[in-house]
């Protein structure tokens, strides 16, 4: 059974700081792996999407990797703003579940001016 | 373009009740996904909807029931509802099925059950 672990479960950062954001899962069968931004009793929103074939993705500030040999994803976030904080969830469609992910229970983030 | 829509946004109900959460995807979407998450967790899958078919159920009993129309809009009922069921559901939807392009959330439906 997949098990995504995300540490540490809370992060506080100065404004400015570059921020590192871990994921691991234990069965490297996966699809894909995502990454997302949960803000207060809001719904989720899609950061970046690695498929399994590749070893990151980059959008703006936000650079992911995936090394599913180890079974570990980074999320790297530079210069960080206050904006910024928020939860930080990953998440794996594994190869032969057909689209369902399977989530870790995400890093809070707190940006500090 | 709108994002995926999910109404009610707030509910409370009475242990042993019946409910019907309602999502609209994003459109052009066909592929809608259901999740529960509860409070200071992940969500967990409930189920996916593709092309108006069942393709993926997760760990959940008998009363969780959904479907999904002809426009692609999705229902998701519970019945008897017990205090554990109290979570923000949410509902995703993606271009694809099979988890080759990414889901798009909506802001969720928080059930309180009393």
């Amino acid at each position: 059974k997949q098990e995504v672990t995300q540490i540490p479960a809370a992060l506080s950062v100065p404004e400015g700081e570059n921020l590192v954001l871990n994921c691991s899962f234990t069965d490297s069968a996966i699809y894909n792996l995502q990454w997302f931004r949960q803000d207060p009793g809001k719904g989720l929103t899609s950061l970046l999407l690695i498929q399994s074939s590749q070893r990151e993705q980059t959008s703006g500030r936000l650079n992911a990797s995936l090394d599913k040999s180890s079974g570990r994803s980074t999320l790297y976030i530079a210069a960080s703003q206050p904006g910024d904080s928020a939860t930080y969830l990953c998440a794996v469609g594994e190869t032969d579940s057909w689209g369902k992910l399977q989530f870790g229970a995400g890093t809070q983030v707190v940006v500090t001016p | 373009d709108a994002g995926v829509t999910q109404s009610p946004t707030h509910l409370i109900k009475t242990r042993g009740q019946q409910v019907t959460l309602r999502c609209s995807p994003i459109s052009g979407h066909k592929s809608v996904s259901w999740y529960q998450q509860v409070l200071g967790q992940g969500p967990q899958f409930i189920f996916q909807y593709y092309e108006k078919e069942e393709r993926g159920r997760g760990n959940f009993p008998d009363r969780f029931s959904a479907r999904q129309f002809p426009n692609y809009s999705s229902e998701l009922n519970v019945n008897a509802l017990l205090l554990g069921d109290s979570a923000l559901y949410l509902c995703a939807s993606s271009l694809l099925g099979g988890g080759s392009s990414p889901l798009h959330f909506g802001n969720g439906t928080r059930l309180t059950v009393t």
